[in-house]
């Protein structure tokens, strides 16, 4: 098993671009998340699913969008890249009654 | 809204040192708390977790309390290795009614050193 993965690994950007960040997992796993980490700020939810076609919204959800189309994959899109939006990001899957989220490697994303 | 706090860092120590990094949580309900390591370059991976008050999580010489009177878990190891340097985060998992969501502390670097 490939666990969770996240393409690209390094990108970027310049203001106003637009891109798509892809997260998959081969666990068969309900939950999916997305999150920024920042230096000092730690770890903090943009946005999650608890299964296939649904979404919501985190404690940092402005300036992204989501999609759970397929089980497996969760994408993390930005309309319009903002300097703000420089970060690391990281996806994580969980079992529906588990506790345990397994994260990807994580993108690296810099808007210049 | 439901947070976490956890000591700032970084810690740098001798190896076989004793290392607490103390955590402090607000949370509405009755949540789990985790404890992640952070490898350089690589993704948090779960290192322990209590479910409910007085439970104790354990792991590679690690462990933590699910203290509810003081709000707090703690991590601890005895004796500290070189292979111990990462970042650690202290976290909660909190069931809403959208289903269950996570929050993470700020990480505590810990560096030790031969």
């Amino acid at each position: 098993n490939a666990g969770v993965t996240q393409t690209p690994k390094f990108r970027v950007l310049k203001t106003g671009q637009s891109m798509t960040l892809l997260c998959a997992q081969d666990m068969n796993h309900e939950y999916m998340y997305w999150y920024r980490q920042d230096p000092g700020m730690g770890l903090r939810l943009i946005h999650y699913s608890v299964g296939e076609g649904t979404t919501a919204k985190g404690e940092v959800p402005d300036g992204y969008n989501v999609s759970r189309l397929k089980k497996q994959n969760f994408l993390l899109g930005l309309e319009s890249a903002a300097p703000s939006q420089t970060s690391v990001y990281f996806c994580a899957s969980k079992p529906g009654q588990g506790y345990e989220q397994y994260f990807g490697p994580g993108t690296r994303l810099t808007v210049t | 809204g439901d947070s976490v706090t956890q000591m700032e860092g970084p810690v740098t120590l001798s190896e076989e040192a004793f290392l607490t990094i103390n955590c402090t949580y607000t949370a509405t309900g009755y949540p789990s708390l985790f404890w992640y390591v952070q490898y350089p370059g690589e993704g948090l991976q779960l290192l322990l977790k209590a479910t409910k008050a007085d439970d104790k999580g354990s792991n590679k010489g690690f462990e933590a309390t699910y203290r509810k009177e003081t709000t707090s878990f703690h991590l601890e190891k005895g004796s500290v290795q070189v292979s111990d340097s990462a970042v650690y985060f202290c976290a909660l998992r909190e069931t809403t009614n959208t289903g269950n969501q996570f929050y993470f502390g700020t990480g505590t670097s810990l560096t030790v050193i031969p």
